[in-house]
């Protein structure tokens, strides 16, 4: 079974500073991976995805995340941290195979950017 | 356009009694899911529609849980002889078709669960 870690449950930056979160996966062939955000209130919503094309994938809002497999990370970037990017980000890795369409997500970073 | 929706938003029950969660996908997508997120915790499979195919329901925790769904329209989730440990936010999301490659998981805004 796929099993997805999320370095940090609470990462806090400085408004303008870089982001950084991690996420480590469980795999030996490379499953597509998502990062997720969760605003407040709201429902999840895809920021990225790596489907092999590239291994450096951008995603809306300015985040980016590099598919590394020999280190079995995803981790996600933002140069420059916005008020507006304070939420919840998960890390998710789907199964191989024939069930590739069941997902398997990390605990989840709460992102908190101060002024 | 409308994304998914679920009610009820919030459902307080108490132990023992059955819930039925309701789930309205993005017209015309053929794959549901649904999922539950438990405090502190990342969302765990729990069943997968698609289309007119058997679901997949190898995620359900127990024979307590159930979900149907009619064709390519509403899906409920049934919760029976809650427990405490159902305690959660049930999610919903649905995609085109099953194909995570092609194909994104829009999620719905969730049912809070508290069993008293």
């Amino acid at each position: 079974a796929q099993s997805v870690t999320q370095l940090g449950s609470h990462v806090s930056v400085s408004e303008g500073a870089l982001v950084l979160l991690r996420c480590n996966y469980s795999s030996s062939v490379p499953p597509y991976l998502f990062w997720y955000v969760q605003y407040p209130n709201q429902g999840l919503q895809l920021l990225l995805k790596y489907t092999s094309a590239a291994t450096l994938v951008k995603g809306i809002n300015g985040f980016e995340a590099e598919f590394k497999k020999s280190e079995t990370s995803f981790h996600l970037t933002k140069p420059s941290a916005h008020m507006s990017d304070a939420a919840e980000y998960f890390c998710a890795v789907s199964d191989n195979g024939g069930s590739n369409y069941k997902l398997t997500f990390g605990k989840g970073t709460l992102l908190t950017v101060n002024p | 356009g409308a994304g998914v929706s679920q009610s009820p938003s919030n459902k307080v029950t108490e132990k023992g009694k059955d819930v039925e969660l309701r789930c309205d996908p993005i017209s015309g997508h053929t794959a549901l899911y649904w999922y539950r997120q438990r405090l502190g915790q990342g969302l765990e499979f729990l069943i997968y529609f698609q289309g007119n195919s058997a679901p997949d329901k190898s995620g359900l925790p127990s024979d307590r849980f159930s979900a149907e769904r009619t064709g390519e329209s509403v899906s409920t989730l049934t919760i029976q002889r809650t427990q405490q440990e159902d305690s959660a936010v049930y999610l919903c999301a649905s995609s085109l078709a099953g194909q995570p490659s092609t194909d994104t998981q829009y999620f719905g805004p969730g049912t809070r669960l508290t069993v008293l």
